[in-house]
């Protein structure tokens, strides 16, 4: 499980590392995935989501893997900047469910110049 | 690209005050949300509408009303403001057709009740 704030998931890295973060979902019928990024004071910003049908899937230097098998998605962003040093968190939704989807409680990042 | 909107980013008020959020989509979209994120609980769901004049309670909706006269407006009133509802403010919206989930939030309020 994950939580946020002052128990927040923390990863730091070094500016030019790649970054991992991770998302263990529980629910096997969802079939979208969502990841947002939440700068400090600021809304949740959309910035991939991946389907069950599909394994992978790449945007500009983020890539989003998904294991159905284990309900695990992760999310890589290659050649980390300081500007992506925000809270990352998942959210996934049911195949024919309802409008709201389940958000994961978020992993901070924090990247080192 | 989806914008939204909201009224205010940070708002002091008082005890037992009347407080109204505002929200607005630019997008045409169905659906719209109310979320207070709190350290320690994530994201939590107010109220939710899928239509016009429609509304759902989510998780938290005590203390909480909505409205939504028209369809990129959806606003969340606290009847009388308690302290217990100091938090962050966020409103979604979706577009909730042909499989269009993802929802895109606003910047957020910020809201101190002393």
């Amino acid at each position: 499980g994950e939580s946020v704030g002052l128990h927040l998931p923390t990863l730091s890295v070094q500016e030019g590392d790649n970054s991992i973060i991770n998302c263990a979902y529980s629910n096997s019928a969802s079939d979208y995935f969502i990841w947002y990024k939440q700068e400090s004071g600021k809304g949740p910003q959309f910035i991939i989501d991946i389907r069950s049908n599909m394994d992978k899937r790449q945007g500009q230097r983020v890539t989003v893997l998904l294991n159905k098998t284990v309900k695990h998605l992760s999310l890589q962003i290659a050649a980390t900047q300081p500007g992506d040093s925000a809270v990352y968190f998942c959210a996934e939704k049911s195949a024919g469910g309802s409008y709201i989807p389940t958000f994961g409680r978020g992993t901070s990042l924090i990247v080192h110049p | 690209d989806v914008k939204v909107t909201q009224s205010s980013r940070y708002l002091v008020k008082r005890t037992g005050e009347k407080v109204f959020l505002e929200c607005v989509q630019d997008m045409d979209h169905e659906n719209m949300f109310w979320y207070r994120q709190d350290p320690g609980l994530g994201l939590r769901l107010i109220y939710f509408s899928y239509d016009v004049k429609m509304k759902e309670k989510g998780d938290i909706p005590e203390g909480y009303s909505v409205s939504r006269e028209k369809k990129e407006r959806f606003s969340l009133i606290l009847e009388s403001a308690s302290t217990n509802q100091t938090s962050m403010y966020l409103c979604a919206s979706s577009d909730g057709r042909g499989g269009g989930e993802t929802q895109y939030f606003g910047p957020g309020t910020r809201l101190l009740v002393l």
